[in-house]
């Protein structure tokens, strides 16, 4: 079936240092691909996505590229904030036949100022 | 209105009670669900909801009972809940139930059984 592998975290950087959270997936079909952020308290808000193969989806400052030859959705940002800080997870849209996604574990990030 | 709106956000409950969550966006959105997620863990799909009627039931407990009275609005009843049923419920809705299009998801009610 689909699943979606995410680093394991907590992943724990200083203001303005880069970030990566790598996201690989396995899925039937070419399903869009999602990283949503939960702040601490609150519920998931959908940060980007992208739709199609090579799409990059951006916000924030955060991007992320669709590869399909390498099955893979890395969220990275250039110069992370202590506001940042947050658990974030990739998802793998509907896909073969089902509409429920299926969401990694989540990464937590932690911004040290 | 971009939201979804949950209520209550905090709710403890012993384990004879019978109490309801509520769920309520005015996006014009025809696709409803609920989740549960466990601290450290990613949602787990619990109904989906679309277009007012039930599409999808994840084999969860009948002490748990989801209603949709209108295209807007949401419920989880609860009764004779469990301590392990302690969780963040989380409410979320999108366009239509087909890929390719993000959840808007809600703030949680953060829930107690005792």
């Amino acid at each position: 079936g689909d699943s979606v592998t995410q680093m394991e975290g907590p992943v724990t950087l200083s203001e303005e240092a880069f970030l990566t959270i790598n996201c690989t997936y396995t899925a039937t079909g070419y399903p869009s691909l999602f990283w949503y952020v939960q702040y601490p308290g609150e519920g998931l808000q959908l940060l980007l996505k992208a739709t199609k193969a090579d799409d990059k989806g951006s916000n924030k400052g955060f991007e992320a590229t669709y590869r399909k030859e390498t099955t893979s959705f890395h969220l990275e940002k250039g110069s992370v904030q202590v506001s940042d800080s947050a658990v974030y997870f990739c998802a793998l849209g509907a896909s073969g036949g089902s509409y429920i996604p299926t969401f990694g574990r989540g990464t937590s990030l932690i911004v040290h100022p | 209105d971009t939201e979804v709106t949950q209520t209550p956000k905090h709710l403890v409950m012993g384990m004879t009670n019978k109490k309801s969550l509520k769920c309520e966006q005015h996006m014009g959105h025809r696709a409803m669900y609920w989740y549960k997620q466990k601290a450290k863990k990613p949602p787990e799909l619990m109904f989906v909801y679309s277009y007012e009627k039930l599409s999808i039931n994840e084999s969860v407990p009948s002490r748990f009972s989801p209603e949709c009275p209108n295209s807007s609005l949401l419920n989880l009843h609860l009764h004779a809940l469990q301590p392990e049923d302690s969780a963040l419920y989380l409410c979320a809705s999108s366009q239509v139930y087909r890929e390719g299009y993000g959840y808007t998801f809600g703030s949680g009610t953060r829930l107690t059984v005792v």
